[in-house]
This record gives C-alpha cells, sequence and structure tokens, in this order.
C-alpha cells in the first residue's frame, strides 16, 4: 500500500508568489490534516478535511492561506503572495476516518521563500 | 489551551539500554494519545498509540503508559538500537476534535 504522498518534496518561491502543496491520502483514507512545523519544534495543526468539506480550519492563518480536497484529486494547501515567515515544512497526514485513529504521515514539503 | 511538554529535550543512553521519554498534557477531555517517531528529513511515524480506557500497552520493544490522575505518559524502548536515534513527539488529541496537540519532542541519540 501506497503511502501518504506529498509532492514536490522541495518549493522554493520568491516573495509575493503562490506556492501550492498536494497531498495524496493514503487508499482508503477520507480523512486529511495539513500541519506546519518549524526547525527544532513541534508540529502546529492548521486544517483537517474530509472530501470536498472543510471540518475544522482553526489552525489556519485566515489570509493568505486555503486547503481544499476536491472530490477527485489530492488535497490542496495554497498559500497566496507568500511572505519570508512561510518558510517552513508542511506536512500532510490522512486517517480512515471515525475517532481516535492514528494520523499517518507523508514526508512532507519543505517551502523555502527567497 | 491545550499544552503538551516533555520533560527532556535530549535524550542520550547506550545501545542494549532501556529508553524512557516523558510526556505531560493539560487537557483532561484529552482521551487519545499518540507516540511519533521522525528522522530527520522524513514524516512523523507512527509508533504506538493508546486511549484513556487502558494505562498501558505494548508494541513490539515498546510499552506506554499513561497516567491520566498526573496527565502524563510515557514512552519505553527496550533494548535501544541505533535505528531508534530520532526525535519522538507525543500527540494528544484536543477532546472531541480529532486534531491533533504536539509536544516539542525529545531528541534520543543512541551510543554504539
Amino acid at each position: 500500500n501506497a503511502g501518504v504522498m506529498q509532492n514536490p518534496r522541495h518549493l522554493v518561491r520568491r516573495r509575493g508568489q503562490e506556492a501550492r502543496l498536494r497531498c495524496s491520502p493514503m487508499k482508503g483514507h477520507s480523512h486529511v490534516y495539513w500541519y506546519r512545523q518549524l526547525p527544532e519544534e513541534g508540529l502546529k495543526f492548521m486544517v483537517y478535511l474530509q472530501k470536498e468539506n472543510i471540518i475544522d480550519e482553526s489552525g489556519m492563518p485566515k489570509e493568505r492561506f486555503s486547503a481544499e480536497f476536491p472530490k477527485e484529486g489530492p488535497s490542496i494547501l495554497r498559500i497566496q503572495q507568500v511572505v519570508r515567515g512561510d518558510s517552513a515544512a508542511y506536512f500532510c497526514a490522512s486517517s480512515p476516518g471515525g475517532s481516535n485513529q492514528p494520523q499517518h504521515f507523508g514526508d512532507g514539503t519543505r517551502l523555502s521563500i527567497l | 489551551g491545550e499544552n503538551v511538554g516533555l520533560h527532556l529535550p535530549t535524550l542520550s543512553v547506550q545501545e542494549g539500554d532501556n529508553s524512557i521519554i516523558n510526556c505531560a498534557y493539560s487537557n483532561s477531555a484529552s482521551d487519545y494519545f499518540i507516540w511519533y517517531k521522525q528522522e530527520s528529513g522524513k514524516g512523523p511515524q507512527f509508533i504506538i498509540d493508546i486511549r484513556s480506557n487502558m494505562d498501558k500497552r505494548q508494541g513490539q520493544r515498546v510499552t506506554v503508559l499513561l497516567n491520566k490522575t498526573v496527565k502524563h505518559l510515557s514512552l519505553q524502548i527496550a533494548a535501544t538500537q541505533p535505528g531508534d536515534s530520532a526525535v519522538y513527539f507525543c500527540a494528544v488529541n484536543a477532546g472531541n476534535n480529532r486534531k491533533l496537540i504536539w509536544g516539542l519532542g525529545t531528541s534520543l541519540a543512541v551510543n554504539p
């Protein structure tokens, strides 16, 4: 079984550009989570989605950030007009659903802003 | 809000010894707890989980202990091997919400 697939693994953008991060969940998983990690820190929750629905976006900045998980295709985390402070590793996780099930993670996208 | 912390930022052990990594949490409504291992350049890897109706769970060479009274959990690794070197995170659910609150991580170094 393929695990959670994220691409690209590394993404370089200049300030003001847009960044699109993609996440394909594990087969059979309909719940997707996005987290952000700064060096030497734990992960910070951003958003939780099910197919075509945002369930919890309490950790996502209100401006410039958006996420979607369409009926077909991967989940997308989109950052508009990137700034230096957006530089981080962004991790996606998926779970099959139901309460209290482990989330399985991809290897992340490392975003660098020049 | 939830606070999840680890007692030691780094832990150095000799190969073959047992390792114990600790974690404290603050939300008494949390009922699901997970330990993850993260190697450099990779995503967190699930190790073991425990629900609040249990106080101990064992896996292969790992044991998680949960003390709800003092809101503390620990990860024990038996016969630590060089391949166990990584950063270990505890993650706690925020009550009924499925989002996970993460600790800062403990870096485990295994000396040969």
